[in-house]
């Protein structure tokens, strides 16, 4: 089975500013996706960005890149040029790619991010 | 393109009833699995159906259960309620299914058991 740890609960960060997003999972498997989904007050969750594990590449979208660390087992998120409408729930995901469990997406416990002024 | 629509966003029910929540998906979209969401636990998998079948389930009683309709629409049917069933249920549909086929969120039904 896999698990996500997700070990900072809250994070405040000032407009303008970057800040790191922590995750670790543990698998035996070596052919997966990682997830970053945000979900907003209004309670929908909104994918944020994807990573494919058999590529080196760290994924980037516009302001939000991940590092990406496989032997390490980690998966951090990079939010650059922070907005007030970034503050949200951050949850890091792992799917595997085995089609047998397709859409199945094991959760960390999140992260509340807190965009000031 | 409409997103996952989720009915009823709001439901109150008492011990011991059931309850059943819907779930629309994109169009075109023939995926559709439910995720249970409390404080204490967390996100969790409940199922996930694939052209009306039950392809995945997770760790869940059998008090939780679901369908899916041949327009790929699906109900999500949870009996003899308890206090702990009290969460935010949400929906998400992908294209096929697959790995590859991002999935996409509904707003979820917060269903409150007095």
């Amino acid at each position: 089975a896999q698990t996500v740890t997700q070990s900072q609960p809250e994070m405040s960060v000032q407009e303008a500013e970057t800040v790191t997003l922590s995750c670790t999972y543990d698998t035996s498997e070596n052919n997966y996706y990682l997830f970053w989904y945000k979900q907003p007050p209004s309670r929908q969750m909104i994918l944020v960005i994807r990573q494919e594990a058999y590529k080196q590449q760290n994924a980037t979208e516009n302001r939000f890149s991940v590092n990406f660390q496989k032997a390490a087992k980690s998966f951090s998120l990079k939010i650059s040029d922070s907005q007030l409408g970034d503050t949200a729930m951050y949850f890091c995901a792992f799917m595997s790619r085995n089609t047998g469990t397709a859409s199945k997406l094991t959760f960390g416990t999140g992260t509340r991010l807190q965009v000031t002024l | 393109k409409a997103g996952v629509t989720q009915t009823p966003r709001y439901l109150i029910k008492t011990r011991g009833q059931q309850v059943t929540l819907s779930c629309s998906p994109i169009s075109g979209h023939r995926s559709v699995s439910w995720y249970q969401q409390t404080p204490g636990q967390g996100l969790q998998f409940l199922f996930e159906y694939f052209s009306e079948t039950q392809r995945n389930k997770g760790n869940f009683p059998g008090r939780f259960s679901g369908r899916q309709f041949s327009n790929s629409r699906s109900e999500m049917n949870v009996s003899t309620l308890e206090l702990g069933d009290s969460a935010l249920y949400l929906c998400a549909s992908s294209l096929a299914g697959q790995p590859d086929s991002p999935l996409h969120f509904g707003n979820g039904t917060r269903l409150t058991v007095t």
